[in-house]
């Protein structure tokens, strides 16, 4: 059964070091997104992605964060210059439905990211 | 404003018993989709079931159920005869039309751990 990938599955850096979070979403899907989530809290919302482009992006996606497809098949998030705060867990998801509320996401096991 | 509400922290249910996970959620669109996921202590997030708000019918997946009341705007889960691989964190969200791109909202999560 097809699924979303993402690496690293554990990710240690530094305050004010960039790291890129990959994902290989699911190969015919065409929506793709970012989520994250705070030890012990919900999951949040990050950006969404569709045609090379963003289509929203929550108020937490600052101009900290970048997102990217690079090749055909990688969809990466980037945060420039990391912050305690960063920690969480991120979330890649995709779908490939058009009707926007009807599609259902799935999920990558997610990217432990830890700043120091 | 809080769209989704989980009201129930956590549950213990024997297992081969029923348990039911509430939720309720805000919204004046008459479009929209509402998804259960399941986050065991491993992290991923599980798609397990979805709702659409057209839907006539009460959507089931195996063990899975939705028990969906469009006027009360409550969307909750049926898990029946309980296995111990269920004890996990469950999720309930909405997808709304009014968000684009079918951004998912999450709850935060009811905690269920079966027990022998």
């Amino acid at each position: 059964e097809p699924e979303v990938t993402q690496t690293p599955s554990h990710q240690v850096t530094q305050m004010g070091q960039e790291v890129i979070l990959r994902c290989v979403p699911i190969s015919n899907h065409l929506y793709f997104y970012w989520y994250r989530q705070i030890l012990g809290q919900k999951v949040e919302f990050l950006v969404s992605f569709y045609n090379n482009e963003i289509s929203e992006k929550s108020e937490i996606f600052d101009d900290q964060f970048s997102v990217e497809r690079p090749d055909g098949s990688n969809f990466t998030l980037k945060i420039r210059s990391t912050k305690l705060e960063d920690s969480a867990m991120y979330f890649c998801a995709s779908s490939d439905t058009r009707d926007s509320y009807q599609e259902t996401q799935y999920f990558g096991p997610g990217t432990r990211l830890l700043v120091l | 404003a809080q769209k989704i509400t989980q009201t129930q922290p956590g549950m213990f249910v024997q297992e081969k018993e029923a348990v039911t996970l509430d939720c309720t959620y805000d919204t004046s669109d008459q479009s929209y989709g509402l998804f259960w996921y399941k986050q065991p202590s491993s992290g991923e997030m599980i798609f397990l079931i979805y709702q659409g708000s057209y839907d006539e019918q009460n959507a089931t997946e195996g063990r899975y159920s939705l028990n969906f009341q469009k006027a009360r705007k409550s969307a909750n889960l049926v898990i029946s005869a309980s296995q111990l691989g269920d004890s996990a964190m469950y999720f309930c969200a909405i997808s709304l039309t009014t968000d684009s791109w079918g951004k998912l909202q999450f709850g935060a999560g009811t905690q269920v751990v079966v027990t022998p």
